[in-house]
């Protein structure tokens, strides 16, 4: 069985860092570009950041780029974002999210349940 | 960036109807778009990808239809778990953006 358990959300000020972490199991991790895909309270799904099978290739919404960076580490299963200069509208539950390709084809058929950053004074 | 537009924003249905959802891109995704179904305090599941292809385990009520920049997501006979957010979502202006649509709530009627 597929999952995805994402963990490192907190509540944290503007201008702040936080690193946000995905455990991935029951899947050849590897063999699979992931995403963060993230959810502001009450609204819609915005990507966010993809990584390449072997993280050789990365990609951001334009909303994040410069302040987040994505990562993997296939010997640990571990997906992550360094997320930097937050802002208020960054306020989301971030989903870890499985893409169907080893590069990206741009579709997920597994989530995790979410982590939910606050971005707040 | 690709805009994707879903109507409506909320549809009232009832269990045992047939419920059309639609979706419209603002320039041509071919056939790259999939759906997703999200129910509250859960995270979004897939249903449908390549516009007309179910996923794994996807009930057969759940169809999609459509190319270019106009979709549908089809329920054929909603059941009481149908009831949700569906959101749709391009992925042919890769890798430089994934969009989604606003989302439309099928609620009972």
């Amino acid at each position: 069985e597929v999952q995805l358990v994402e963990s490192g959300g907190v509540v944290v000020q503007p201008g702040g860092s936080l690193r946000l972490s995905c455990a991935a199991s029951g899947f050849t991790f590897d063999d699979y570009a992931m995403h963060w895909v993230r959810q502001a309270p009450g609204k819609g799904l915005e990507w966010v950041s993809l990584i390449s099978w072997d993280g050789g290739s990365t990609y951001y919404a334009d909303s994040v780029k410069g302040r987040f960076t994505i990562s993997r580490d296939n010997s640990k299963n571990s997906l992550y974002l360094q997320m930097n200069s937050l802002r208020a509208e960054d306020t989301a539950l971030y989903y870890c999210a499985k893409d169907v390709d080893s590069s990206g084809y741009g579709y997920f058929d597994y989530w995790g349940q979410g982590t939910l950053v606050t971005v707040s004074s | 960036e690709i805009v994707m537009t879903q109507s409506p924003a909320t549809l009232s249905v009832s269990p045992g109807e047939r419920a059309t959802l639609s979706c419209r891109a603002s320039q041509s995704v071919s056939s790259n778009l999939a759906w997703y179904q999200q129910k509250p305090g859960q995270a979004p599941r897939l249903l449908i990808y390549g516009a007309s292809t179910r996923a794994t385990g996807i009930p057969a009520r759940f169809s999609g239809s459509g190319s270019g920049t106009e979709f549908t997501l089809t329920i054929s006979s909603l059941q009481s778990e149908d009831f949700a957010v569906y959101y749709c979502q391009q992925y042919n202006n890769w890798p430089l953006a994934l969009t989604f649509g606003g989302g439309t709530k099928v609620e009972i009627k």
